[in-house]
């Protein structure tokens, strides 16, 4: 069964902590994506990759960080640099170029204690 | 990306056509326009998009006018599980997403 795994469905963090949002796909697809959603909001990107071992920042990539070592997974750290990580976080795939549809994950959302 | 808008809500009575328009006056010659909705804390779905021409599929109708500065999703026949926040994009990937239109379907 094909498509984009996002784990886990709820996490929380503690001050000072890190945590890590998994997101994998076996789509086959290049471009990978992530998403933060604050209620009533749309999608802000945080970070894309569009091949294994590059990734670029979005808008709102402070407080974050990525790694691509693998063409089917793209793992967000929410590092305690990012003062206000309560969110619902979105990752995303697409084939790759910059005409092609991107596809999500059903997402994790992340709250602070 | 071309700067998106959408109405904020609109109602459709269940069994109608829900037709959704969303204007991009600014979009240029190699931006798509695509369709996105969202259900309540769910990721987006993927509904339609298009370059020039109007497209169909399963899910709905996309009618892009011969300016490309608006376009209409339509459900031809809405359903109370349509009931979403639907996400209009002009532009090219990583997709921008805006605020949308949240349709609420009524039986």
């Amino acid at each position: 069964d094909g498509g984009i795994t996002q784990s886990p469905k709820y996490l929380f963090r503690k001050e000072g902590q890190n945590v890590t949002l998994s997101c994998e796909q076996n789509l086959n697809h290049d471009a990978m994506y992530w998403y933060r959603q604050d209620p009533g909001q749309g999608l802000r990107l945080i970070y894309y990759s569009q091949i294994v071992n590059d990734f670029q920042k979005g808008d709102i990539a402070e407080g974050y960080s990525v790694s691509r070592e693998k063409k089917e997974s793209f793992p967000l750290t929410v590092t305690s640099a990012q003062k206000n990580p309560t969110a619902f976080y979105l990752c995303a795939s697409s084939i790759g170029g910059n005409k092609n549809s991107q596809y999500f994950g059903a997402g994790t959302r992340l709250s602070v204690l | 990306d071309a700067k998106t808008t959408q109405p904020p809500s609109m109602d459709c009575a269940e069994g109608r056509a829900a037709n959704l328009p969303c204007n991009h006056s600014t979009i240029s010659g190699n931006e798509y326009v695509y369709w996105y909705r969202q259900i309540h804390s769910q990721g987006p779905q993927y509904i339609i998009h298009g370059l020039k021409n109007n497209e169909t599929n399963e899910m709905a109708s996309l009618i892009i006018t011969e300016d490309r500065k608006s376009s209409t999703l339509i459900l031809p026949h809405a359903t109370l599980r349509d009931t979403a926040v639907y996400y209009c994009i002009a532009g090219n990937t990583p997709l921008v997403f805006g605020k949308g239109t949240r349709l609420s379907v009524i039986a």
